[in-house]
């Protein structure tokens, strides 16, 4: 059984359109969420922290509903430049699980 | 300063060399990572370093042995792998294990 289940896409989206990203976990013990941003042949970077009161950066919205374990990520007013695999990750305690990714194409 | 360091870039062996990874960070992180990464797939967390102490070996096989011999650095040693173990493989390190862990950019081995 899989720690993590996010929808892997693709997701391929216009510019300027609001996309929507949710992952769902099995492990109730999760301390801490994030979502990271990978692009191509390249590392994971962290895209922000997810918090239960839910968190906003800029364009970016994080969500965390612990009753029904998911978490979410809206993006709005897509840019091209937002094109990449979006994991989400949970650590419970010492421990650091990846979704499987979803992968995102905005198209001009 | 949020870097961790991973060299080489880029790793061929062949099946019956020996070589090694190495990861560096100077953020004063305690809990250092190491991931392997196929295409198209999420990081697989391989072994969790805590205070320099190996606290995580996610059934890795023993022709895998990671090393941690102070506080800023990790090695992976590798010895007699498999074409299969043709992956990037990532160094994170993070400063609780409760907050965000920072990604090395990665060593892509190839193995031959």
């Amino acid at each position: 059984r899989k720690e993590v289940e996010q929808d892997p896409g693709p997701f391929n989206v216009p510019e300027g359109a609001t996309v929507a990203f949710n992952c769902t976990y099995s492990n109730s013990a999760s301390q801490s969420f994030f979502w990271y941003r990978q692009d191509c042949r390249k590392e994971p970077k962290l895209l922000m922290s997810v918090y239960s009161s839910g968190n906003e950066d800029g364009r970016f919205t994080a969500q965390l509903n612990r009753a029904s374990q998911y978490i979410s990520l809206l993006i709005r007013d897509s840019k091209l430049s937002d094109s990449a695999t979006y994991l989400c990750v949970l650590r419970p305690m010492n421990q650091f699980y990846f979704g499987t990714g979803t992968s995102l194409t905005v198209i001009p | 300063d949020t870097e961790v360091t991973q060299t080489p870039k880029h790793l061929v062996m062949g099946m019956t060399n020996k070589k090694s990874l190495k990861c560096e960070q100077h953020m004063g992180h305690r809990a250092m990572y190491w991931y392997k990464q196929k295409a198209k797939k999420p990081p697989e967390l391989m072994f969790v370093y805590s205070y320099e102490k190996l606290s995580i070996n996610e059934s890795v096989p023993s022709r895998f042995s990671p090393e941690c011999p102070n506080s800023s650095l990790l090695n992976l040693h590798l010895h007699a792998l498999q074409p299969e173990d043709s992956a990037l493989y990532l160094c994170a390190s993070s400063q609780a294990f409760t907050l965000e862990a920072f990604f090395g950019q990665g060593t892509r081995l190839t193995v031959v």
